[in-house]
């Protein structure tokens, strides 16, 4: 069955660095998305992306992060410079309708 | 994702037994809901969703009933199963975004 897939599972940083979370999307699916979740509560959404472009995003998604598609197959969610309160699992979803949307397993993202 | 026991609602039911999981939501012009099952460090798991001009859907061993009257969503699964004790949210999304807002989430333990 196909599935979103993300690399790492789990990232530590010193927090002032930079970090690319990695997913890639199940294939032909063209809506992109990235969420956290901070440990304990509920999901929130960063940024969708469709078409090259972001398409909406949430005030979370401030000048420190960024999204990229470089190839026809991976998605990116960059960190400029990382904060301790980025603490979160980062989940990667697609969807082929832009309606429901699959999720990776996440990134345990920890800034130390 | 993990959401280790701070705050969640909690249902407990017996193996067997049917369970009902309640979500709320507040935005009148969402019109598209999922339900997602999250287990210890996973990922949301699509399980079944509902569009606003229905207020039932069935699926294996889940329903989903809409009250838009009262901005009500619930999920009832049939003969509930060790392996169906996970962290269930609710996610709404309206006509015009294209992100998910996600519950608190309901945290399902099921009793041998």
């Amino acid at each position: 069955e196909p599935e979103v897939t993300q690399t790492p599972s789990h990232q530590v940083t010193q927090m002032g660095q930079e970090v690319i979370l990695r997913c890639v999307p199940i294939s032909n699916h063209l809506y992109f998305y990235w969420y956290r979740q901070i440990l304990g509560q509920k999901v929130e959404f960063l940024v969708s992306f469709y078409n090259n472009e972001i398409s909406e995003k949430s005030e979370i998604f401030d000048d420190q992060f960024s999204v990229e598609r470089p190839d026809g197959s991976n998605f990116t969610l960059k960190i400029r410079s990382t904060k301790l309160e980025d603490s979160a699992m980062y989940f990667c979803a697609s969807s082929g309708t832009g309606i429901e949307a699959f999720f990776g397993q996440g990134t345990r993202l920890t800034v130390v | 994702g993990e959401n280790v026991g701070l705050h969640l609602p909690t249902l407990s039911v017996q193996e067997g037994d049917n369970s009902i999981i309640n979500c709320a939501y507040s935005n009148s012009a969402s019109d598209y809901f999922i339900w997602y099952k999250q287990e210890s460090g996973k990922g949301p798991q699509f399980i079944i969703d509902i569009r606003s001009n229905m207020d039932k859907r069935q699926g294996q061993r889940v329903t989903v009933l809409l009250n838009k009257t009262v901005k009500h969503l619930s999920l009832q699964i049939a003969a509930t199963q060790p392996g169906d004790s996970a962290v269930y949210f609710c996610a709404e999304r309206d006509g015009y975004g294209q992100n998910f807002v996600f519950g608190p989430g309901t945290r399902l333990s099921v009793l041998p």
